[in-house]
């Protein structure tokens, strides 16, 4: 079964700063998408960014970029010039890439990022 | 476009009670999620159908959980009897049909707390 590993619980970052938020994942695939949702006090789950396994190259989006190295099935996100508006839960998820039919995501337990004035 | 909606928001029941929670999904969207996320927790899956159908209930506690989807469109989440662990919050989501639904979209949720 595939299993995903926040390790940090709570993160906090000065507005402007960059932080990093870490995540590990197990699986015996080799084909799966790897997101990072964010998830504001008002409950609603937003996508961040999602990374193909396939694909070497490390996604991005604007002030959200990564770091997957699949060999050590690690998946970091990295926030550029945080803003008070990124701070939320942060969850780190894996989807098979073709699971048949099932496409469940397993998610992580979440990191909650305070971005301080 | 609309997103994913979700009714009602928050719910107070006795345990033993019965609820019912609503969901419809992005339009077009064939394969509509139920994710149970209990505090200082991810999101787990409970059902996941693709139309109208079932894909994945494993994790549904089917001795008090009941979900359909009529029509492909709509769905419903039902808990009878409640229990006390069954407080948290209910999250529907959708996506295409297939390998193109790469990316699920999300609804604000139901908070339920079973007292």
């Amino acid at each position: 079964a595939q299993t995903v590993t926040q390790s940090q619980p709570e993160m906090s970052v000065q507005e402007a700063e960059t932080v990093t938020l870490s995540c590990t994942y197990d699986t015996s695939e080799s084909d799966y998408y790897l997101f990072w949702y964010k998830q504001p006090p008002s409950r609603q789950m937003i996508l961040v960014i999602r990374q193909e396994a396939y694909k070497q190259q490390n996604a991005t989006e604007n002030r959200f970029s990564v770091n997957f190295q699949k060999a050590a099935k690690s998946f970091s996100l990295k926030i550029s010039d945080s803003q008070l508006g990124d701070a939320a839960m942060y969850f780190c998820a894996y989807r098979l890439y073709s699971g048949g039919s099932n496409y469940k995501l397993t998610f992580g337990k979440g990191t909650l990022l305070t971005v301080n004035p | 476009e609309a997103g994913v909606a979700q009714s009602p928001r928050y719910k107070i029941i006795e345990k033993r009670q019965s609820v019912a929670f609503w969901c419809n999904p992005i339009s077009g969207h064939a394969t509509l999620y139920w994710y149970q996320q209990i505090l200082g927790q991810g999101p787990k899956l409970l059902i996941q159908f693709q139309n109208n159908g079932v894909v994945d209930d494993s994790q549904l506690p089917k001795d008090r959980f009941s979900a359909e989807r009529l029509k492909g469109v709509d769905s419903t989440l039902k808990i009878q009897p409640a229990k006390l662990e069954d407080s948290a919050v209910y999250l529907c989501a959708s996506s295409l049909g297939g390998d193109r639904g790469k990316t699920q979209y999300f609804g604000p949720g139901t908070r339920l707390l079973v007292l």
